[in-house]
């Protein structure tokens, strides 16, 4: 199975602030990588397809980068509804595998 | 908008078996993946399974021995079971489409299933 290493497991920042969470392939997955949002008791987001492709309807203040083994996410100026967690998914190969998550707090 | 619900029961006892189904409102069934997709306590989302339309399933290897997923076209709904499930099997169960096997883009709400006596 890959491993995808998500990093950090959770984070404080404020209103505004901008935030980025890397996610470190196993091995190379290409840009087959996804982002997802999670809430309580709401259904999970997707956020980002193929690295860096904004699914319809996400704002543009979240973005990703990266490819083979080292993947980035930023949220530039955190509006108060971003404070959730947020996980990467591969799907180079199955099994697919999501990292642990990032918890973004409020600080 | 594509929406989806999981059903089932909350609590299953040690030894037996977790059924839960999912309904697809507004959309079809047909030419997509369908996928299970768990998150225990305190730790990361894991992908049970996923059945195409068709029939054709994939498993994720830890729990193949368990799972089956299956699925009612006629009444655009998909199911999992899991049988001999222990306590680490305790988690919310999510229902998803797999957008042609690759990312997934529309999720239910997800289900709490406790394993306990």
């Amino acid at each position: 199975d890959i491993q995808m290493t998500q990093s950090p497991s959770s984070l404080s920042a404020s209103v505004g602030d901008t935030i980025t969470i890397t996610c470190q392939a196993s091995q190379d997955i290409n840009i087959f990588l996804n982002w997802y949002q999670l809430k309580p008791g709401k259904a999970p987001k997707l956020l980002i397809y193929d690295v860096s492709s904004l699914e319809t309807g996400v704002p543009s203040r979240f973005s990703g980068s990266g490819s083979g083994t080292h993947f980035s996410f930023t949220i530039s100026s955190l509006q108060p509804e971003d404070f959730a967690t947020y996980s990467c998914q591969q799907y180079y190969n199955v099994p697919y595998t999501f990292g642990l998550g990032t918890k973004v707090e409020i600080k | 908008q594509v929406q989806l619900q999981e059903s089932g029961p909350g609590l299953v006892k040690p030894s037996e078996t977790l059924s839960l189904t999912c309904n697809v409102s507004t959309g079809s069934i047909r030419n997509y993946w369908w996928g299970w997709i768990r998150l225990p306590p305190g730790k990361g989302l894991e992908w049970i399974g996923s059945i195409y339309s068709s029939g054709n399933t994939n498993y994720n290897p830890s729990l193949k021995s368990r799972v089956t997923i299956s699925l009612d076209i006629s009444r655009n709904q998909f199911s999992l079971k899991l049988i001999s499930v222990t306590a680490v099997d305790t988690a919310v169960y999510y229902c998803a489409r797999g957008f042609y096997g690759t990312h997934f883009d529309y999720w239910g709400q997800g289900s709490l299933v406790t394993v306990s006596s």
